[in-house]
């Protein structure tokens, strides 16, 4: 089945030390990958996509991820993490003939201490 | 560019009545728009894909009849939420697709049924 994977509920991190969320997805081919934010109360926003190309993608707000093939992983990194960093973070996939609907993984919750 | 206005922001109803919630796309045109509902402290459920000037598509298990979705123009969808009740409280947000598999979000709906 397809599906989407974050391992880690909850991050915890201090401000300006370095960030990665982990994102893994089933599947042969390569999928559409995506990673949103979602502040409290609120929508969410795209920070960054890959559809091809080169596999390091840069994002808004400093954030860049990363696609690998053989580890079927899109994880988001951050040199520094700033405590308006503080989100709920979701990895989303577009699988191949699944005609543009998002499976979403289950979200990782940042905290940064100050 | 690509906004997506969710209105209204919040909703508190009375069990058995409707709800209507709007879905726009401000500066782009959606052929396609999607309705999402969200837990607690979880992901994003996909409810239902709306196409513009045909009918939705609804997600395994999502009642068409009591959330009624209808996509009328490019820019607008809506979603209508009929003789709520209290377990249908719940964070409701939309998505309008810019450009091929891209998927923007509105800020949310908090319906709460009393």
């Amino acid at each position: 089945a397809q599906s989407v994977t974050q391992p880690d509920i909850h991050i915890t991190v201090s401000e300006g030390a370095s960030l990665e969320l982990r994102c893994n997805y089933s599947y042969g081919a390569t999928p559409y990958l995506f990673w949103y934010v979602q502040s409290p109360g609120q929508g969410l926003q795209l920070l960054l996509k890959y559809f091809s190309g080169d596999t390091l993608v840069q994002g808004i707000k400093g954030f860049e991820a990363e696609f690998k093939r053989s580890q079927s992983s899109f994880n988001l990194r951050k040199p520094s993490v700033h405590w308006s960093d503080a989100a709920e973070y979701f990895c989303a996939v577009v699988f191949s003939g699944n005609t543009g609907k998002l499976i979403f993984g289950q979200g990782t919750t940042l905290q940064v201490k100050p | 560019g690509a906004v997506v206005s969710q209105h209204p922001s919040r909703v508190i109803c009375k069990s058995g009545t409707s709800v209507k919630i709007e879905c726009r796309s401000l500066d782009f045109q959606a052929t396609t728009m999607f309705w999402y509902r969200q837990f607690p402290k979880k992901s994003l459920m996909l409810m239902a894909t709306s196409n513009e000037g045909s009918k939705a598509t609804y997600e395994q298990g999502v009642e068409k009849d009591k959330f009624l979705i209808n996509h009328a123009s490019l820019t607008l969808s809506t979603l209508t939420v009929t003789s709520a009740h209290p377990e249908d409280s719940s964070f409701y947000i939309c998505s309008a697709e810019s450009g091929k598999n891209i998927q923007y979000f509105g800020a949310g709906t908090r319906l709460s049924v009393l």
